[in-house]
């Protein structure tokens, strides 16, 4: 089945601690984006990248990183200086990043602090 | 990037009644796009409308564009308890490099 798959489904963070969000495409698309979603809000763009070992921050990326060596792999590392990190992270992908491409999101991975 | 708002932020309806959610957004658009997204799960793409466009049907759903007034409006019809979700309108902007952002959504509970 062709799709986005992220994981872990759910994930936990100890104080100081980096830990690695996984999102894998087989879609082929070019463009894959990371938005972050609190509860009862809407979402924020973390990161997008629209081709292989190219990537921008988005609206919040501070705290967070990113890479794309891989045109099927986007993995996101929630780092030590994000300090409020607790939130459910969506992965997206779009064949091309334009404006008329509907997006294509993975089941989310929720994180939580300890 | 542009996000639009969307409204009421929430909608209760008995099953088979029609639900009606708004979006407004401030500039020039290239199209309008809705997404539906279940608790606890990823957004799916519904319907994506041109600028060009008044009026647009997919299924048992009808979106409509005034560009005038800078707002949209979807109609889910004959509603039934799986529509229960959230759901998003996504506005984009004339422009390369151009992403998709989301507002607060609409969440709309569909009694049986």
């Amino acid at each position: 089945d062709g799709g986005i798959t992220q994981s872990p489904k759910y994930l936990f963070r100890k104080e100081g601690q980096n830990v690695t969000l996984s999102c894998e495409q087989n879609l082929n698309h070019d463009a894959m984006y990371w938005y972050r979603q609190d509860p009862g809000q809407g979402l924020r763009l973390i990161y997008y990248s629209q081709i292989v070992n190219d990537f921008q921050k988005g609206d919040i990326a501070e705290g967070y990183s990113v890479s794309r060596e891989k045109k099927e792999s986007f993995p996101l590392t929630v780092t030590s200086a994000q300090k409020n990190p607790t939130a459910f992270y969506l992965c997206a992908s779009s064949a091309r990043q334009e404006t008329n491409e509907k997006l294509f999101f993975g089941s989310g991975t929720q994180l939580s602090v300890l | 990037s542009q996000q639009g708002e969307e409204d009421p932020q929430a909608l209760s309806i008995q099953e088979g009644e029609n639900a009606t959610m708004n979006c407004s957004y401030k500039t020039s658009i290239n199209n309008l796009q809705w997404y539906r997204q279940n608790s606890g799960r990823g957004l799916v793409h519904l319907i994506l409308i041109r600028s060009n466009e008044r009026e647009k049907h997919s299924g048992r759903l009808r979106v409509t564009l005034d560009t005038s007034k800078k707002s949209s409006s979807l109609l889910i019809t004959a509603s039934r308890a799986a529509d229960t979700a959230s759901y998003f309108c996504a506005p984009t902007v004339p422009g390369a490099n151009s992403k998709l952002t989301f507002g607060k959504g609409i969440t709309l509970s569909v009694r049986p």
